[in-house]
């Protein structure tokens, strides 16, 4: 099982709709849970990040995360076609301060 | 507050030959992490430096190297390059670590050998 997994998608959402990003990691242990967003060509961009279960909600930005299953989610309510980009998850792993990425979903906004 | 800081943003090489890569994080920032992203394999972490201490190591072969120094700035070395390492590599930095503590990335330095 890889560490940190994400569906590559692209995933295709209407504007307006709610786009829902999950991402499922390995190791039981992990306290700490990121999402980034790159745009084509850019560096990766902190959008969020959750350290206890439950939600956690930022402007239209929802972080979700379950530690019994294993899976974190992220939602992003009144989709605009800015926010077309590749998410990216990101967990602790394992002993130490060691930040695993997965490879990304790719969203697409339809106007 | 100026944001983290990579040099160069493009470089070409030839196989076999050296490169070193530079990062300056963002002033206060203590905790460097380099990371390698390509298509296939996405975002790869490298190493991380704190207090010019190596702290975490990723699945890399020995030729890839690095070091902080004192004012927390850090560099990269990759030795004996080969085809594969073409890539882009992003330097992000952090208050005291990853671990609990986003991090923001600089724009990354894009790698190319010939």
């Amino acid at each position: 099982q890889k560490e940190v997994e994400q569906n590559s998608g692209p995933l295709s959402v209407p504007e307006g709709a709610i786009a829902s990003l999950n991402c499922t990691y390995s190791d039981r242990g992990s306290q700490s849970f990121f999402w980034y967003r790159q745009y084509s060509g850019k560096s990766p961009e902190l959008i969020m990040f959750i350290y206890s279960n439950g939600d956690k909600e930022d402007g239209r930005f929802t972080a979700q995360l379950n530690k019994a299953s294993q899976y974190v989610s992220l939602l992003i309510r009144d989709s605009q076609p800015s926010d077309s980009a590749t998410y990216l998850c990101a967990v602790n792993i394992g002993v130490g301060d060691k930040i695993i990425f997965g490879k990304g979903t790719r969203l697409h906004i339809l106007p | 507050k100026a944001g983290v800081t990579q040099t160069p943003r493009y470089l070409i090489k030839t196989r076999g030959q050296q490169v070193t890569l530079s990062c300056s994080p963002i002033s206060g920032h203590r905790s460097v992490s380099w990371y390698q992203q390509t298509p296939g394999q996405g975002l790869q972490f490298l190493f991380e430096y704190f207090s010019e201490t190596q702290r975490n190591k990723g699945n890399f072969p020995g030729r890839f190297s690095g070091r902080q120094f004192s004012n927390s700035r850090s560099e990269m070395n990759v030795s004996t390059l080969e085809l594969g390492d073409s890539a882009l590599y992003l330097c992000a930095s952090s208050l005291m670590g990853q671990l609990n503590q986003p991090q923001h990335f600089g724009d990354g330095t894009r790698l190319s050998i010939l």
